[in-house]
C-alpha cells in the first residue's frame, strides 16, 4: 500500500465551482501535511499546510485534516482556469525529513 | 531572485554516460533534499542533508548515484552510467523552519 494516496483525475469542475481535492495516508503516526500545485512542465510549488485536526483557510484555499479517518482534503473556492493544475499532497515520513508525495489529482477548471 | 536555482535545466546524455546537477539552496537554509520525478508520479525523494552531512538516503539511491553538499551550500547530485531508466526531472528543495521551497528542476533524457 503506497503512503499517500490520491485519485489521479481529472477532476474538472466549472469556473466558479468549489473543486474538492482528497488524499488519504497510511501512517497513524503522520502529524504534518502539505499541499502542492504543480503546473505542467514545472516544478511543485506550495499551497500549504496543516497539522491539527480541523480547517485552515488561507484565501481560496482551505484545507482540511480528519486524523482519525487519516484523510486530507483541500477546497478551491471560486475555481479559476488558472487553478488547472496537478495537486499533489505529502506527508512528513517516519524519519521527519522527507515528504512522501502522492500521484497528484489533476484538475481542469473549464471557462 | 532568491529561490531554489538548478543547473543545467535540462540534460540529454547517452546511455552509459556520467551526468552531474548542481542545486543551489535558499541562502539562509541549511537543509537541502534531492527527489526524482518521472511522469504521472509525485516527488519521489532520494536523499537529505543537513548543512555538509548526508543524513538519509532512499533505497532509490542505487550505487550510481552519488550526492554531496561539501560546504553546506550548493549540492551536485552525480549519476554514473546512466540508464534510460534514470530519465526524470530531478528536483531539489531547501527547508526553512517548515517549509519545502522546490527549484525548477534537471530535466534528464537518457537516449
Amino acid at each position: 500500500q503506497k503512503e499517500v494516496e490520491q485519485n489521479s483525475g481529472p477532476l474538472s469542475v466549472p469556473e466558479g465551482a468549489i473543486a474538492s481535492l482528497n488524499c488519504t495516508y497510511s501512517d497513524r503516526g503522520s502529524q504534518s501535511f502539505f499541499w502542492y500545485r504543480q503546473y505542467s512542465g514545472k516544478s511543485p510549488e506550495l499551497i500549504m499546510s496543516i497539522y491539527s485536526n480541523g480547517d485552515k483557510e488561507d484565501g481560496r484555499f482551505t484545507a482540511q485534516l480528519n486524523k482519525a479517518s487519516q484523510y486530507v482534503s483541500l477546497l478551491i473556492r471560486d475555481s479559476q482556469p488558472s487553478d488547472s493544475a496537478t495537486y499533489l499532497c505529502a506527508v512528513i515520513s517516519n524519519s521527519g525529513y522527507a515528504l512522501n508525495f502522492g500521484k497528484g489529482t489533476s484538475l481542469l477548471v473549464t471557462p | 531572485d532568491t529561490g531554489v536555482s538548478q543547473n543545467p535545466r535540462h540534460k540529454i546524455t547517452k546511455r552509459g554516460q556520467n551526468v552531474t546537477f548542481r542545486c543551489d539552496p535558499i541562502s539562509e537554509h541549511n537543509r537541502l533534499y534531492w527527489y526524482r520525478q518521472t511522469l504521472g508520479q509525485g516527488p519521489e525523494f532520494l536523499t537529505y542533508f543537513q548543512n555538509e552531512a548526508q543524513l538519509e538516503k532512499s533505497r532509490l539511491l542505487s550505487d550510481r548515484f552519488s550526492a554531496e553538499r561539501p560546504k553546506g551550500s550548493f549540492s551536485t547530485l552525480e549519476i554514473q552510467r546512466t540508464e534510460q531508466g534514470d530519465s526524470a526531472m530531478y528536483l531539489c528543495a531547501s527547508r526553512d523552519r517548515e517549509y519545502q521551497y522546490f527549484g525548477p528542476g534537471t530535466r534528464l533524457t537518457v537516449t
